[in-house]
């Protein structure tokens, strides 16, 4: 089973900073990453999938970068509606897993 | 609209059954492969198991394996997930959610996910 280890934890950041998160695998899964983010009582919104690409409607201050082990999630002006916890998942192999998450909070 | 509406869950006892279900509207639900993935209040998410289109591809978790059955009719737009033998440690919110097929590649993320629906376990 691959292991996504997301970090921070917690991002503490005030609007118009820029995030930077982190995604490690514990064996390579290529460019098959995908990113959600989590709002408090809803369901996951896919923003990034295959590493680089937008999900439909998410704007273009999300990016997303890497390969292989070391993935970036990067908001380059946090808006508020950005505050969220946001996951990495991969596609590589079964089982499909998810990383623990990171919690983008308002400084 | 396009949306996905679970229904199903509740409070069983330990050793019991539940069948949860998954309503698709707003668009071809035979053109997308399906997955439960389920979250632990206040914890992460955890992939359970998914059905292609056809239901030609069905995979389980461990943890769920020989105890959960995953289908799906897509003559009724809907998923279901036959829970058996439930234990406490599979309380959780159950989420379905789809993922764009375009025949056999099935690229396994999901671009639009249910409100949930919350399962507990306890005796």
């Amino acid at each position: 089973e691959i292991v996504l280890t997301q970090s921070p934890g917690t991002l503490s950041l005030s609007p118009g900073e820029r995030a930077t998160l982190s995604c490690r695998a514990s064996q390579s899964v290529t460019s098959y990453l995908a990113w959600y983010q989590q709002k408090p009582g809803q369901a996951p919104r896919l923003v990034i999938y295959d590493a680089s690409n937008r999900a439909t409607g998410i704007p273009a201050r999300f990016s997303g970068s890497g390969s292989g082990t070391d993935f970036t999630l990067t908001i380059s002006s946090l808006e508020p509606e950005d505050f969220a916890v946001y996951y990495c998942q991969h596609r590589s192999n079964w089982p499909l897993t998810f990383g623990g998450g990171t919690k983008v909070e308002i400084k | 609209e396009v949306q996905l509406v679970e229904s199903g869950g509740g409070l069983v006892k330990p050793g019991g059954s539940l069948r949860l279900s998954c309503a698709a509207s707003g668009f071809t639900f035979s053109s997308y492969s399906m997955t439960w993935v389920r979250q632990t209040p206040g914890k992460g998410l955890e992939w359970v198991s998914s059905i292609s289109s056809s239901s030609r591809y069905i995979y389980y978790a461990d943890s769920v394996k020989g105890r959960f059955t995953i289908s799906r009719d897509n003559a009724k737009n809907s998923l279901y997930l036959q829970m058996n033998s439930l234990r406490a440690e599979d309380t959780a919110v159950y989420y379905c959610a789809r993922t764009p097929t375009y025949g056999d590649f099935i690229p396994w993320y999901f671009d639009l996910w249910g409100r949930g629906t919350l399962v507990t376990v306890s005796s």
